[in-house]
């Protein structure tokens, strides 16, 4: 059992090129998540998904661009690369709202320059 | 305000229990959670706690609930090397379920 899968695990990107992180559950999982986490700030939520075709923005949505075609795979483009979107990326799922918990990813190191 | 505030570091030496605390915002939370994270990976559930709760026992871990003071803390008992992570609360509040986690601390055990 995988759990969920990010691809992939570092990035180095210039300032104004796109990419695409990839995320896949092989749990079932409806509710999938991404999420940034910058040093001492913990994690903050960029878009979430509750099922397929269904998407909505949490705290960070700006210069992120999410898609949801299948209940497996819930991917997060950036399209215009930029140095404050350096960071660590963790995609996560749940099987309800989150009541008991989430599973994450291992994470995408992604740095802008 | 809307942050979950923990504390930055703390360091124990192993065998002795560790406590880490954490002081979350919504009265109307209805789960808490505490999540470890070890370098370079995701955060893993550790374990989780009802509102209607005040203490869960799970193995070495306790973790008590002042619904009062909005505060959850979690307690290792017998602390190993292996326990060194990151360690972050979160809560469930709002109307569609958000969770907003912690800052997180950063637990050292010292041989």
């Amino acid at each position: 059992n995988a759990g969920v899968t990010q691809t992939p695990k570092f990035r180095i990107l210039k300032i104004g090129q796109s990419m695409t992180l990839q995320c896949a559950q092989d749990m079932n999982h409806n509710y999938m998540y991404w999420y940034r986490q910058d040093p001492g700030m913990g994690l903050k939520l960029i878009y979430y998904s509750v099922g397929a075709g269904i998407t909505d923005k949490g705290e960070v949505p700006n210069g992120y661009n999410v898609s949801r075609s299948t209940t497996e795979d819930f991917p997060l483009r950036l399209e215009l690369a930029a140095p404050s979107q350096t960071s660590v990326y963790f995609c996560a799922s749940s099987y309800s709202q989150g009541t008991y918990g989430y599973t994450f990813g291992s994470g995408t190191r992604l740095t802008v320059v | 305000g809307e942050d979950v505030e923990q504390s930055l570091f703390l360091s124990v030496r192993e065998g002795d229990s560790s406590v880490i605390n954490c002081t979350y915002t919504d009265s109307s939370s209805t789960y808490l959670y505490w999540y470890k994270q070890e370098p370079g990976a995701g955060l893993q559930l550790l374990t989780y706690i009802f509102s209607n709760m005040d203490m869960k026992q799970d193995q070495r871990l306790t973790v008590l609930l002042n619904k009062k003071d909005k505060h959850l803390s979690l307690r290792i008992a017998d602390t190993q090397t292996g326990d060194s992570a990151i360690y972050f609360c979160a809560e469930v509040s709002g109307g569609y379920q958000k969770v907003t986690f912690g800052t997180g601390t950063k637990l050292q055990v010292i041989p």
